[in-house]
């Protein structure tokens, strides 16, 4: 199962809105609606943002949001904050019964 | 307060054994299926296996399939990864997660994460 892809590093100012894109196959973003997102501070355990593409659990800012189209999920932060900078996963359930993680994405706060 | 502590990692040789240990505590254990993911040193998430709830069913991706076993003792609390046939891409952080229950149903996704135990495999 090769992992999801997602660009190495975006970047935004403070207020401004950013979208990580996860590309995937057939197997697993395109053929189920069971996509999720993590986001990752430094020496931190994940945390999860975004789950079955686009809802978010209790206690998670509704400036993360998600949506998805064909193979591509995407994740969006509008209201970009300073805490906001960390690593982004995205992971989708495959067609093996488990689950395949993205590269990874590190977002700056410029 | 809901949580998960990893256990057991360590230097092992290329071609060891190591069975790490998860302890679940503020939630009840048996009703959540449960999953290890890893992290090599300064890389990405890496999913390595699932466990139901009752122990009945396993799964695991194909980079650890026939090396790596999972199981549960629901009566302690605790989920186990066995580990063997070690080799050095299987040095990593290994983490413990908790199936997200989101009040209507079950869903593909990981809600409680511990903080993990580094595994090091080298001579």
């Amino acid at each position: 199962q090769s992992a999801l892809t997602q660009p190495a590093s975006v970047s935004g100012s403070p207020g401004q809105s950013i979208t990580i894109s996860c590309t995937g196959t057939s197997s697993d973003v395109g053929g189920y609606n069971y996509v999720s997102w993590y986001q990752q501070h430094p020496g931190k355990a994940p945390k999860l943002m975004i789950y079955d593409v686009s809802k978010r659990p209790s206690g998670v800012s509704n400036r993360f949001s998600g949506s998805k189209s064909g193979n591509t999920a995407s994740l969006t932060m509008s209201g970009l904050q300073a805490e906001d900078e960390a690593d982004y996963y995205c992971s989708s359930y495959t067609s093996s019964n488990t689950y395949v993680f993205g590269t990874g994405t590190k977002v700056t706060v410029l | 307060e809901v949580q998960l502590v990893e256990s057991g990692g360590g230097l092992v040789q290329p071609g060891g054994s190591l069975r790490l240990s998860c302890a679940a505590s503020g939630f009840t254990f048996s009703s959540y299926a449960m999953h290890w993911v890893r992290q090599a040193p300064g890389k990405g998430l890496e999913y390595v296996s699932a466990i139901s709830s009752n122990g009945g069913s396993t799964y695991y991706a194909n980079s650890v399939k026939g090396r790596f076993t999972i199981s549960r003792d629901n009566s302690k609390n605790t989920l186990y990864l066995q580990m063997g046939s070690l080799r050095a891409e299987d040095t990593a952080v290994y983490h413990c997660a908790r199936d997200y229950y989101d009040g209507s149903g079950w869903r593909d996704a990981f809600d409680i994460w511990g903080q993990g135990t580094m595994v090091t495999v080298s001579s």
